[in-house]
């Protein structure tokens, strides 16, 4: 079967840095991507992974082990607008881009 | 620049009504996505589309239905509206290659009572 495992739940503090984890287990693999989703609102593109290392963006960086089927998401410097849903979704589909989205790991950020 | 249009952005049906949720796109994407997302839940794939004319079942495609006659529209119908089919639904397309991310509407919300 196709799987993919977020932590359901985060909470950090405004200033600090989280990682977010995603596993998967998918028939195929073209590439992983993260999207941010406020509540409320339509996901937005974040980052993308196809080769193993780590991909930074500013403040949020995305890292890839195609070994191990796993992904994480770091994001630093925490703001209060990163309060948000975190979506891992792998692209195991062949060249039809289907993803497939875990459950999403809902991040609070305290003051 | 438009991106992905929905269409409406809220809706309550009574069960057995049908519907159609609209999609269209101005980026002249060839890949187009129907997904359901329950609360707390990741996105669920109804159907997809890789170019005019050709259409293909997800995750979860029973009770709906799609048509893809031109390039921009992907309009996702719901024959007989079931208290299950109670849902957001986001549309997405993407261009050419499947490395490029998914640009997402701003969602239809649904209700069926």
């Amino acid at each position: 079967g196709q799987n993919i495992d977020q932590p359901t739940e985060m909470t950090a503090t405004e200033g600090a840095i989280v990682q977010i984890n995603c596993t998967y287990q998918t028939s195929g693999f073209n590439g992983l991507f993260w999207y941010q989703q406020h509540a409320g609102e339509a996901p937005t593109f974040l980052s993308y992974n196809v080769l193993d290392g780590l991909e930074e963006k500013g403040r949020f960086s995305s890292f890839l082990s195609r070994s191990k089927g796993y992904s994480y998401l770091l994001l630093k410097e925490l703001q209060m607008k990163d309060s948000a849903s975190y979506l891992c979704a792998v692209d195991g589909s062949g060249n039809t881009g289907k993803l497939i989205f875990g459950q999403g790991t809902t991040l609070q950020v305290k003051p | 620049n438009a991106g992905v249009t929905q269409t409406p952005k809220f809706r309550i049906l009574k069960i057995g009504q049908s519907m159609t949720l609209q999609c269209a796109q101005d980026m002249n994407h060839n890949y187009m996505y129907w997904y359901r997302q329950d609360p707390g839940m990741g996105l669920k794939l109804i159907y997809y589309s890789v170019g005019a004319g050709i259409t293909d079942k997800g995750e979860v495609p029973n009770g709906y239905n799609v048509s893809r006659s031109t390039t921009e529209d992907f309009p996702l119908r719901l024959e007989l509206a079931a208290p299950s089919q109670t849902s957001v639904y986001f549309c997405a397309s993407h261009g050419r290659l499947s490395n490029q991310p998914q640009h997402f509407g701003d969602g239809t919300r649904l209700s069926i009572l």
